[in-house]
């Protein structure tokens, strides 16, 4: 079984449209995030979730909002998308202690046109 | 301001040689965690080091982390063709997986048979 599963692997869509990606994993983990991989490889942190705190990187948009329907459960909500939102969206878990070792999703690159 | 500097950036050499790939920072940390990502895949942890001095391996791979817990390296011995990858190496501000990770940029890594 998938660790942390994500859906769809690809997704192009066009601007101005909006667009969520899904993720859920299967590991009881009570920590949960989101992560950018831009077209240089570098990642970076979007946001992190657990059952009781929500933590946003403030360099994100606030066109991009994570909603979790339960704690398995963390999907990612684009508004109005631009063609600087090209890349390729990470989701991962942890247990969040002692260290946010992660366990990442295969990615889903969205494409913008 | 790049906390993490992953040097080299790119490496490509041949199926057998040895190679080290670093991780450096002025900063100091409490761990350090490695991830390798090969092409269409989330990244996966190889390894966390905590302790300054702190020596791990991992079949052909070793991780050293600094004593005044600042940089760390990672060596690869009789490299293969499977060990091709990006190499990150990742902290957190604070313990407990509320801040997620940190990257650095990663070093490409190609063994060429």
């Amino acid at each position: 079984d998938t660790a942390v599963s994500q859906t769809p692997k690809y997704l192009v869509t066009q601007m101005g449209n909006d667009k969520s990606i899904k993720c859920e994993q299967n590991l009881g983990h009570d920590t949960m995030y989101w992560y950018k991989q831009d077209s240089k490889k570098f990642l970076k942190i979007m946001f992190s979730y657990n059952n009781k705190e929500l933590i946003i990187n403030e360099t994100v948009p606030n066109r991009f909002s994570p909603k979790s329907p339960d704690k398995a459960h963390l999907n990612l909500h684009i508004n109005s998308l631009e063609l600087g939102d090209s890349a390729v969206y990470f989701c991962a878990s942890s247990t969040g202690w002692p260290s946010a070792e992660a366990f990442f999703g295969q990615g889903t690159r969205l494409t913008v046109v | 301001t790049q906390l993490l500097e992953q040097s080299p950036q790119f490496l490509s050499i041949q199926e057998g040689e040895n190679l080290t790939v670093y991780c450096n920072s002025s900063s100091v940390f409490s761990s350090l965690q490695w991830y390798r990502q090969e092409p269409g895949e989330g990244p996966v942890l190889l390894v966390t080091v905590v302790t300054g001095g702190e020596v791990k391996k991992l079949k052909r791979l070793t991780f050293q982390f600094g004593d005044a817990r600042k940089d760390s390296s990672l060596h690869i011995t009789a490299a293969q063709p499977g060990d091709t990858g990006l190499y990150l190496c990742a902290f957190e501000y604070s313990g407990g997986g509320a801040d997620g990770l940190t990257f650095g940029k990663g070093t490409h890594l190609i063994i060429q048979p």
